[in-house]
């Protein structure tokens, strides 16, 4: 069974750097065909893809956020890193990690959701 | 970007009753659609992925249709805990996106 738990600050600065760790425990991590997605919720709001990334280092990004997000990706320590610049108040939401198997296209592990909140 | 609409945005049912939620893609999406539970304060969990399989350890009352732009979700005998909120994502685009969801709640 696939676990994810996502860690970082709850609370952000405006303008500052939104940054969010994914940790995996999963076998298949270095596999390369599993991915990973960031996807968040604003509260009362419906959940919104952020991007993917493969444990060999590929990405896709929402074309909405794509110009202040960055995934990356850690073997070694079985972690998948999201950083949001130039946040605002509206980048406030739970922020959650979801694994997706290989040739698949559905996410069917998630981490509990780390709330973060944009405010000075 | 593809659009996704739900119907209807909230419903009542009583433990029992059979339910119905509708999700459509502004778009033909093939069989690209997925189905997510979420209860409050908690992580979505998948119920049904390209639109008709039953995820491994999803009880049986729940079953999807549909392809191309109109799906459905289906509850056979709603239990108890069934009441939650379900959303519709489609996978066919590289963008994924999400339906704005449907709570179901007691009568």
């Amino acid at each position: 069974q696939v676990q994810l738990q996502e860690s970082g600050p709850g609370l952000v600065r405006p303008s500052q750097t939104l940054s969010l760790i994914c940790t995996v425990s999963s076998n298949s991590f270095s596999s390369g065909s599993d991915y990973w997605s960031w996807i968040r919720q604003p509260a009362g709001e419906r959940l919104e893809w952020i991007g993917r990334i493969y444990s060999g280092g590929d990405t896709n990004y929402n074309p909405s956020l794509k110009s202040r997000v960055t995934l990356s990706v850690d073997t070694s320590k079985k972690q998948v890193s999201l950083s949001l610049i130039s946040v605002t108040a509206a980048d406030t939401a739970v922020y959650y990690c979801a694994q997706s198997r290989a040739g698949t296209r559905f996410f069917d592990s998630w981490g509990q959701g780390r709330l973060v909140t944009v405010s000075s | 970007d593809i659009q996704m609409t739900q119907s209807p945005s909230s419903l009542s049912a009583s433990v029992g009753d059979r339910v119905t939620i509708t999700c459509r893609a502004s778009q033909d999406i093939k069989s690209y659609l997925n189905w997510y539970q979420q209860k409050p304060g908690k992580a979505p969990k998948l119920l049904i992925y390209a639109a008709v399989a039953l995820q491994r350890g999803v009880p049986s009352r729940f079953s999807g249709s549909g392809v191309g732009t109109d799906f459905t979700l289906s509850i056979s005998s709603l239990q108890a805990e069934d009441f939650a909120t379900y959303y519709c994502q489609q996978s066919f685009d590289n963008v994924m996106t999400f339906g704005p969801g449907t709570k179901v709640d007691l009568k």
